[in-house]
């Protein structure tokens, strides 16, 4: 069955460092996304991709965030520098084009000391 | 923008007990999906239910669009069964989800 791919699953940091998420789509799904999650909390559109253009940043924190989809396939999201709020999940997502349905990887945990 | 509530936030069950699990929303919606977070942290997928009712095995769902309210039942819970359980739903013209905060199960041996 297909799947969202996510990389790293884990990621401990220290603050003021660069940090980068990695996601693949399931193939043929034009649209992606960026959520983040915090412990208790259900997760939080961050970016949403329709191919390669962005639909929709607007809770993006674009002062240290930003993410691409240079060839409308796999996505990266950087944190530049993070800070200790930004522990949390990133989850990513793509979604079918006929029905929307959204399908999540297993995200990433971030980790700021 | 649309809104979201869950309840009840927390709800433990013995093992074998049967359940059931509310989302009401604000407005007309697209979709509607229902997901369990396991303890890793993954969402999987339980049910795309915009309208109508589906079942797969212990669990089935419902949607009254009209009324705007959705039900997740689980039936005969096992302790796999505890987690989080979150549905989320988009509305109008745009495709991506908003979640409610959850329903925290704990099915107890």
């Amino acid at each position: 069955e297909a799947e969202v791919a996510q990389s790293p699953r884990y990621k401990i940091t220290e603050k003021s460092q660069a940090v980068a998420f990695w996601c693949d789509p399931i193939s043929g799904h034009a649209t992606l996304y960026w959520y983040r999650q915090i412990l208790g909390q259900g997760p939080e559109l961050l970016v949403q991709f329709q191919d390669e253009s962005v639909v929709d940043d607007s809770q993006l924190p674009k002062d240290r965030f930003s993410a691409e989809r240079l060839k409308g396939v796999d996505s990266t999201l950087k944190i530049q520098p993070a800070e200790l709020g930004d522990s949390a999940m990133y989850l990513c997502a793509s979604s079918d084009f006929v029905t929307g349905e959204l399908f999540f990887g297993e995200g990433s945990r971030l980790t700021v000391l | 923008g649309i809104q979201v509530e869950q309840s009840p936030p927390d709800l433990i069950l013995q093992e074998g007990a049967n359940s059931t699990l509310r989302c009401n929303f604000s407005d007309s919606v697209n979709n509607l999906q229902w997901f369990h977070q396991n303890p890793w942290g993954q969402l999987i997928n339980l049910f795309y239910i915009p309208s109508g009712t589906k079942q797969n095995g212990r669990l089935s769902a419902t949607t009254v669009a009209t009324e705007r309210y959705s039900l997740l039942y689980i039936s005969s819970s096992q302790t796999t069964d505890s987690g989080v359980y979150f549905c989320a739903l988009s509305s109008g013209s745009a495709r991506q989800l908003t979640f409610g905060s959850g329903t925290q199960l704990t099915v107890l041996p």
